[in-house]
């Protein structure tokens, strides 16, 4: 079965310009997450939806990042315009979660590797 | 308090070690406990979910102590391969929501 597909594995971008990037979920997964990961702060998380919708949003640093999921196998994480300090590796997971409560088993993609330069 | 917290590491170690990982906790009404490892440069991947009661996975055995709040990860006979950096991961219940919380990981190397 496929896994959480993202795209672009590898991006440099200059700083300022507009980076997007995709997930595709493991199909039947009904909570998507984006998380990015650096040296300093870990793993953090930026936003996650169930159902399609946004459930919580306070990870997103600024005005600058923004992400939808327009239907159940599709979301992006756009970040306009882009800077430096947004350099990291972005994941996407996703989980079969009827419970956020509870918590669930998530599943990761193999992420986005962005360099701002 | 940050909400999870572990030891960074590393923890370097003999090939046949026993290495033992801990972790604490803020949220006293967490539910669910994880241990996720990670390859450098990879994917975090579910390593072991941690159960009440203690469990035990091969050379794996994972601990909850709700009282003191803290997780455990004790890897025995250690492999070449078991070096990684190990995540301790908790779910933080808010309201109706809830989503889970990484730890920033111990790193294990395991030496020949």
């Amino acid at each position: 079965d496929a896994g959480v597909i993202q795209s672009p594995r590898h991006e440099v971008t200059e700083m300022g310009q507009e980076v997007t990037l995709r997930c595709k979920p493991i199909s039947g997964h009904n909570s998507l997450f984006w998380y990015r990961q650096t040296m300093m702060r870990g793993l953090e998380l930026l936003i996650y939806f169930n159902n399609n919708v946004p459930i919580d949003d306070s990870g997103m640093p600024e005005d600058r990042f923004s992400a939808k999921m327009p239907n159940a196998s599709f979301s992006t994480l756009k970040i306009q315009p882009s800077e430096p300090r947004d350099s990291a590796v972005y994941f996407c997971a996703s989980s079969l979660a009827s419970d956020m409560r509870s918590g669930s088993t998530i599943y990761f993609g193999e992420g986005s590797w962005l360099t701002v330069v | 308090r940050k909400e999870v917290e572990q030891d960074p590491g590393p923890f370097n170690v003999p090939e046949g070690a026993t290495v033992a990982f801990n972790c604490t906790y803020s949220n006293s009404a967490s539910q669910s406990f994880f241990w996720y490892r990670q390859d450098c440069r990879k994917e975090p991947k579910l390593l072991m979910s941690v159960y009440s009661s203690g469990n035990e996975d091969g050379r794996f055995t994972a601990q909850l102590n709700r009282a003191s709040q803290y997780i455990s990860l004790l890897i025995r006979d250690s492999k070449l391969s078991d070096s990684a950096t190990y995540l301790c991961v908790v779910n933080s219940p808010r309201g109706s929501q809830g989503n889970l919380i990484f730890g920033k990981g111990t790193k294990l190397s395991v030496k020949p």
